[in-house]
């Protein structure tokens, strides 16, 4: 079974609509956790990092929240874009190494 | 600025070829790595490079061999191809292993016949 599960698996909104993406984990403790924006045919780019003392990090429209209790992570997407189209990765690090959940399938229609 | 360059973008290889998959990076990075990402699952690390002179075996090493050529370059042979090999290949690195972001390069499609 995988420690790191994403839901959804895929996701469809419309244009300017939020979203919230969630990652559940079971590795614990860990280093950090990431998420990361992958366009389709290119490689993954870093969103945030939290550390397991964190529970928010944002980097413009994105926002990451971190609870390390329930071992739950989101990322909310606040007034999508159709660039914002796209795999989010979650991915946790126990150490030195990192467990990559599949991944959610966001598609913003206009 | 490049960032992590891998080459080449796409190949076809009939079962039991060999081919290395090359990765260079212009971020002085000391840290390098080779996924695999296959649909459904989540990167696999096949191998990792904490330094110069230094390799590790990740998550799915069998079927691979790595080289660190030098600080910036880093690449991965396959020596006899299989199918179950088929797969999207990515390479990254990172200043440090831990709590420094990975910066992919945007992969190697392989498809073995």
């Amino acid at each position: 079974k995988n420690q790191v599960e994403q839901s959804p698996q895929s996701l469809i909104i419309l244009e300017g609509k939020n979203c919230t993406l969630q990652c559940n984990y079971t590795v614990s403790p860990f280093s950090n956790l990431r998420w990361y924006k992958q366009d389709t045919g290119r490689g993954p780019v870093s969103l945030t990092i939290m550390t397991f003392s964190e529970n928010t990090k944002s980097n413009g429209r994105y926002t990451a929240t971190l609870d390390a209790d329930t071992k739950q992570s989101s990322l909310h997407i606040t007034a999508s874009q159709l660039s914002d189209s796209a795999s989010y990765i979650c991915v946790v690090s126990v150490d030195n190494d990192m467990r990559f959940g599949a991944g959610t399938r966001l598609t913003v229609k206009p | 600025n490049a960032g992590v360059t891998q080459t080449p973008k796409f190949q076809v290889l009939k079962t039991g070829q060999s081919m290395t998959l090359q990765c260079a990076q212009d971020m002085n990075h000391n840290s390098m790595y080779w996924y695999r990402q296959d649909p459904g699952m989540g990167l696999r690390l096949i191998y990792y490079s904490a330094s110069e002179g230094t390799t590790d075996k990740g998550e799915v090493p069998n079927g691979y061999n790595v080289s660190r050529l030098n600080k910036r370059e880093f690449s991965l042979r396959l020596e006899s191809a299989a199918p179950s090999q088929t797969s999207v290949y990515f390479c990254a690195s990172s200043e440090k292993r831990v709590n420094q972001p990975q910066h992919f390069g945007d992969g190697t499609r392989l498809s073995i016949l």
